[in-house]
């Protein structure tokens, strides 16, 4: 399985501001995605980062709130703009080493960045 | 909407027990689903059935999908203290649009000493 290195691994924000979370692999992988665990919540999709091109948001999730990056095929980030204490959350990177079908049913996911917001 | 609906939520046992998991799905165009344990923040991957009928084993755990019934167990035998977490069940479809996961809610499981 591919070795996922996510940071920061907690922070404590102020409401109104903007953190960005960072996800490195130790391999080229096809697929990363971003995921958010509420409180007592399961793991929910939030987008899907795409090399060199636009992520692709679910439903609920909008780019001015969780702009992406991913300018190569072995880093993304998370930004969570403009903070509120409802985005108090933890933040999951995944990815999907392989490639196809591969790459896409099996998910590796980093150690997560618990976020607060204050 | 894809959804994945497991039980029990919670299960408290003793060490030694077999316990098992369920996991439904309403999926469309299913692909796959995956095991997987929560320790503390990151899910560690588990299983993954694409097969009806064919159980998958990993020491004491092992898993098994019902295509028909549209749901899948995960068995755990001889329970010890570091079977403890939170084990969700996510599956995956086919078709267009996102290709993550939906995830359930999870089955807490304690084992006591």
């Amino acid at each position: 399985s591919a070795v996922i290195s996510q940071k920061p691994s907690r922070d404590i924000c102020q409401r109104g501001t903007s953190l960005t979370i960072q996800c490195q692999v130790d391999s080229q992988v096809t697929m990363m995605f971003w995921y958010r665990q509420q409180p007592g919540q399961s793991l929910t999709l939030i987008a899907t980062a795409n090399q060199g091109s636009e992520a692709t948001y679910e439903s609920g999730f909008v780019i001015d709130k969780f702009p992406i990056s991913r300018p190569n095929l072995t880093f993304s980030t998370l930004t969570v703009s403009n903070m509120s204490p409802e985005d108090s959350s933890i933040y999951l990177c995944s990815v999907g080493p392989g490639t196809g079908e591969v790459a896409k049913n099996i998910q590796y996911f980093g150690a997560g960045t618990r976020l607060s917001v204050l | 909407e894809d959804k994945v609906v497991q039980s029990p939520l919670s299960l408290v046992v003793h060490e030694g027990d077999t316990v098992t998991l369920n996991c439904s799905y309403e999926v469309t165009n299913f692909r796959s689903l995956l095991w997987y344990k929560q320790e503390k923040k990151a899910p560690t991957f588990l299983f993954m059935l694409t097969s009806s009928g064919i159980e998958k084993k990993s020491g004491r755990l092992s898993s098994i999908l019902d295509k028909k019934e549209l749901s899948s167990i995960l068995n755990i035998t001889a329970t010890q203290t570091g079977d403890s977490a939170i084990y969700l069940c996510a599956a995956r479809n086919s078709g267009g649009g996102a290709d993550g996961l939906t995830f359930g809610k999870g089955t807490h499981l304690i084992i006591q000493p």
